[in-house]
């Protein structure tokens, strides 16, 4: 089986830069990826990794560790817009492309 | 606009009623997923779709429930003698060859399902 494990809160201000943890249980591993959903909004793609390291697209990165079974996604210069939930998922059993999700994380942005 | 679309996107129904969804995939997609979210939760996978096979399904599937996706294009989920658990939001999402590995699977606005 599969199973994620993320923070269920987050807050920060404006401005501040935000860390928000996945860890994995998998029995295979391709990658994992992260997505972002507004409130009453469909959950829509932000980033993905399937090796080691980081990965930069704008204001937005994303980490992993393969040997950890842990990654992050850091969201830098928060603006108000960026309040949401945040979610972690992995395309894990061999052969499978069904994506696992975790249970979000909800990042509140205050001014 | 050219985004996943599903319809209705609000459905109230009585419990014992039978529900069919619609999902209208980005048009060069080939693959096609099935998601049921509730309040609080992740996305839980229910059936996956390459063409018009369907390559899998969840466990969480109950024999009540059945998709498909007759001509490689749409997709239909209907749902069977609803109960009150069913109520959810029922997302669909696709995905073009290859990307589908990447990760990145696009997502329409779902069909919220309320069981009275």
């Amino acid at each position: 089986g599969q199973s994620l494990e993320q923070p269920s809160e987050v807050t920060a201000v404006e401005g501040a830069i935000v860390q928000i943890n996945c860890t994995y249980q998998t029995s295979g591993f391709y990658g994992l990826s992260w997505y972002q959903q507004h409130d009453g909004g469909a959950p829509t793609f932000l980033s993905y990794n399937a090796l080691d390291g980081l990965e930069e697209t704008g204001r937005f990165s994303s980490f992993l560790s393969r040997s950890d079974s842990y990654g992050y996604l850091l969201l830098q210069e928060l603006q108000m817009k960026d309040s949401a939930s945040y979610f972690c998922a992995v395309r894990g059993d061999t052969g499978r492309r069904a994506l696992t999700f975790g249970s979000g994380t909800r990042l509140q942005v205050q001014p | 606009d050219t985004g996943v679309s599903q319809n209705p996107r609000h459905k109230i129904t009585k419990r014992g009623q039978n529900v069919t969804f619609r999902c209208d995939p980005i048009s060069e997609h080939n693959r096609l997923y099935w998601y049921r979210q509730t309040l609080g939760q992740g996305p839980e996978f229910l059936t996956y779709f390459q063409n018009e096979a369907q390559l899998e399904k969840s466990r969480l599937l109950s024999d009540r429930f059945s998709a498909e996706r007759p001509k490689g294009s749409f997709s239909t989920l209907e749902i069977q003698r609803t109960e009150q658990g069913d109520s959810a939001m029922y997302l669909c999402a696709s995905s073009p060859p290859g990307t589908g590995d990447f990760g990145e699977q696009f997502f329409g606005p779902g069909t919220r399902l309320t069981v009275l």
